[in-house]
């Protein structure tokens, strides 16, 4: 069965901290996908990679194809990046829908 | 920046009756989606949408539901008589090609009473 797994569930952090969410996969992808949903549940895709390193601002995105694991980054945290982070996959051979993990929910204090 | 745009942003209908959720997708993408949200649940594709035809259905996407892009703009999904168990976020996503980022609407939040 594919699935999607993201750690912690929940992260709770003081402003300026370095933050990392971390996902993993079981078998091979084509892309993963770091998305963020706001309160309102609004999602916003941030970044979409299949290798490497990619990089936004204050945001960093990294993936380890043979260790099926992808981490996300967010250097000196602020409370407005509070929102619900989410791993999603396109498996090998799928017409593109996502698999999408549970989310990690983050809340950054002032 | 160009935009999904997705139509209401909640609706309430009665248990049994038809709802249609409406998408505007961007206008040069070629692929559509819909996925779908129970509260506290984690994001499910429901189906994909390419060249005028379903290209892909999850097991959730069962007779109840329906697609269509009535006029080259519009991306529509159609649930036929809802229970209370589709109560749930929709959300509408596009892409270019299979390849590249999808966009996301902000959602219609269907509550069925």
């Amino acid at each position: 069965k594919n699935e999607v797994e993201q750690s912690p569930q929940n992260l709770t952090a003081q402003e300026g901290e370095f933050i990392t969410i971390n996902c993993s996969y079981s078998v091979g992808i084509s892309a993963l996908h770091w998305l963020q949903q706001h309160p309102g549940g609004g999602i916003v895709s941030l970044f979409m990679l299949s290798s490497g390193k990619k990089k936004h601002g204050r945001l960093i995105a990294t993936i380890n194809i043979q260790e099926k694991h992808s981490s996300l980054h967010i250097t000196a945290s602020h409370p407005r990046d509070s929102a619900v982070y989410i791993c999603a996959v396109n498996y090998g051979g799928s017409q593109g829908n996502l698999i999408f993990g549970k989310g990690t929910k983050l809340s950054v204090k002032p | 920046e160009p935009e999904v745009t997705q139509t209401p942003s909640h609706q309430v209908t009665q248990m049994g009756q038809e709802v249609i959720l409406r998408c505007v997708p961007i206008s040069n993408h070629l692929y559509f989606y819909w996925y779908r949200q129970i509260l506290g649940q984690k994001v499910e594709f429901l189906v994909s949408f390419y060249n005028n035809e379903i290209s892909e259905k999850s097991e959730i996407f069962d007779d109840q539901f329906s697609v269509e892009r009535p006029d080259g703009s519009n991306f529509t999904l159609k649930i036929r008589s809802t229970k209370l168990e589709d109560s749930a976020m929709y959300f509408c996503a596009s892409r270019t090609t299979q390849g590249t980022e999808a966009f996301f609407g902000q959602g219609t939040r269907l509550t069925v009473v």
